[in-house]
C-alpha cells in the first residue's frame, strides 16, 4: 500500500540528547514536510523539501535539522537547542507543484516527550 | 500575505445537529487550491477534499458539504444530521505560489455529543 510511514510512534528522550524521527512514503512524492503541533494547536512547519539534496526552514527551524538523501526519506533530527522539543511531530508529502495543487498526505506521526 | 483563518477555536453540538465550520483566506494568487483536513484523536490528517480557485461550484459528499465563495475569500463545510464519529480537529489549508506552498488554519475543533 502507498503511503507514509513514521517512526516510532511513541519516543522519549532525556534533556540534552539528539534524537531523530523517521519518515519514509513510496508515494513517489518530490516535496515532503515536517510539522510540530502542541496540545490544542495547529501545525507549525519545520521544515520543507522541494527535490532530493535541498531543504529550506519552515516557521520553527531552530533546534531542528533534517537531510533529504533519497526521494523516499526526510528524516529530521530534534537536537539539544530545541527548548520545548515535547510535541506531536507530523511528516508530510506532496508533488511538487507546478501545474500540480494536490493534497498533502500525512503519515501517523510520532509523539516526543522529553524526561 | 497568504493566511488561513478559522474564526470557531472550538464548536460543541448535539448528536443529529447541523454545523458548518468557517474557512476564511487570503493569497494575492489567481490560482490556489484549498482543502479540507479532519484529525480524529488519533492524531493523523485525512484528507476530506480539494477545490481549486476557477471553481466555485458546492460540493456534496454524502453528509458532507463545502461552500466556496470567491467573492468572500471562504471556504465553508457543513456537516449534517452530525455523528460522534465526527468529533475531530478540522483544519483548513491553502496551496499557492505555483503549488510550492501550504498554509494551515488553526483548526476547530468539533464535538459531537450524543
Amino acid at each position: 500500500d502507498g503511503g507514509i510511514t513514521q517512526s516510532p510512534k511513541y519516543l522519549f528522550r532525556k534533556e540534552g540528547q539528539n534524537v531523530t524521527l523517521s519518515c519514509e512514503q513510496n508515494l513517489n512524492h518530490d516535496a515532503m514536510y515536517w510539522y510540530r503541533q502542541d496540545p490544542g494547536q495547529g501545525l507549525r512547519l519545520i521544515y520543507y523539501s522541494q527535490i532530493v539534496n535541498d531543504f529550506q526552514k519552515g516557521d520553527i527551524a531552530e533546534g531542528y535539522s533534517v537531510s533529504r538523501e533519497k526521494k523516499e526519506s526526510f528524516p529530521l533530527t530534534v537536537t539539544s537547542a530545541q527548548k520545548n522539543p515535547t510535541a506531536f511531530y507530523l511528516c508530510a508529502s506532496s508533488d511538487a507543484g507546478g501545474s500540480s495543487y494536490n493534497e498533502q498526505f500525512f503519515g501517523p506521526g510520532t509523539r516526543l516527550t522529553v524526561l | 500575505a497568504q493566511k488561513v483563518t478559522q474564526a470557531q477555536t472550538e464548536i460543541s453540538v448535539v448528536e443529529k445537529e447541523d454545523v458548518t465550520l468557517d474557512c476564511v483566506y487570503e493569497t494575492r494568487d489567481t490560482t490556489y487550491y484549498l482543502f479540507w483536513y479532519k484529525q480524529p484523536p488519533s492524531g493523523e490528517l485525512v484528507f476530506l477534499i480539494r477545490r481549486n480557485s476557477f471553481d466555485e461550484q458546492n460540493e456534496i459528499s454524502g453528509r458532507y458539504s463545502w461552500n466556496f465563495q470567491k467573492s468572500t475569500s471562504s471556504f465553508n463545510f457543513t456537516i449534517t444530521a452530525s455523528q460522534v464519529v465526527d468529533s475531530a480537529v478540522y483544519f483548513c489549508a491553502l496551496r499557492y505560489n505555483y503549488g510550492q506552498n501550504f498554509v494551515f488554519g488553526p483548526g476547530t475543533r468539533l464535538s459531537v455529543l450524543p
